[in-house]
């Protein structure tokens, strides 16, 4: 079983839709958790840290479920310049070891 | 002002040849890292170093040797290259193991 592992993409979505992606994750004891964006040929770019009780950042909404290790993202009313890969990331090893999932690419369509 | 730098951007060498690629992060953090991210677009981690001491080595080959002359510096060196080190190397920087900033990553090509 992977570290971290995150839905297949890619999703194909309309400007305006809402979009989910799911992350679960195998270490128990992980202490850390974010999402991070990733455009072609580009960085990774932090989109959000993820907390136990949820948190929110204008369209963006992260969850954290501690008992079944899931880690999700949903986009509201999705924009063109949303359009990229998005990384769900975990950190072990007392916070230094960084494991990334696979990415979920997204396109959203005019 | 660039928080997280690599040098160079691309890098074109042959097989057996020896290179450094370089980071400076000027955002006062302690901890820095070096990711590998291959052809199918994986990201992972090869080294942290937290404050100059190296704190994770994720099973990656001794050619690959890092060194942090400051914890504003992580430089990596690689010796006697390889086909399958071609990648793009990602530096980045947290403070205290929280979220991380990248450099815009370094792209070698061995051939």
């Amino acid at each position: 079983r992977k570290e971290v592992e995150q839905d297949p993409g890619p999703f194909n979505v309309p400007e305006g839709a809402t979009v989910a992606f799911n992350c679960t994750y195998s270490n128990s004891a992980s202490q850390s958790f974010f999402w991070y964006r990733q455009d072609c040929r580009k960085e990774p770019k932090l989109l959000m840290s993820v907390y136990s009780s949820g948190n929110e950042d204008g369209r963006f909404t992260a969850q954290l479920n501690r008992a079944s290790q899931y880690i999700s993202l949903l986009i509201r009313d999705s924009k063109l310049s949303d359009s990229a890969t998005y990384l769900c990331v975990v950190n072990n090893g007392g916070g230094f070891k960084t494991i990334f999932g696979a990415g979920t690419r997204l396109f959203v369509k005019a | 002002d660039t928080a997280v730098s690599q040098t160079p951007k691309y890098l074109v060498t042959q097989m057996g040849n020896d290179k450094s690629i370089k980071c400076e992060q000027n955002l006062g953090h302690d901890t820095m890292y070096w990711y590998k991210q291959d052809s199918k677009k994986f990201l992972k981690i090869m080294f942290s170093y937290n404050n100059k001491e190296l704190i994770i080595n994720e099973t990656v080959p001794n050619r690959f040797s890092p060194k942090s002359p400051d914890k504003a510096h992580l430089n990596l060196h690689i010796n006697s290259l390889e086909l399958g080190d071609s990648a793009v190397y990602f530096c980045a920087s947290s403070m205290e193991r929280l979220e991380q900033y990248f450099g815009p990553g370094t792209r070698l090509t061995v051939t």
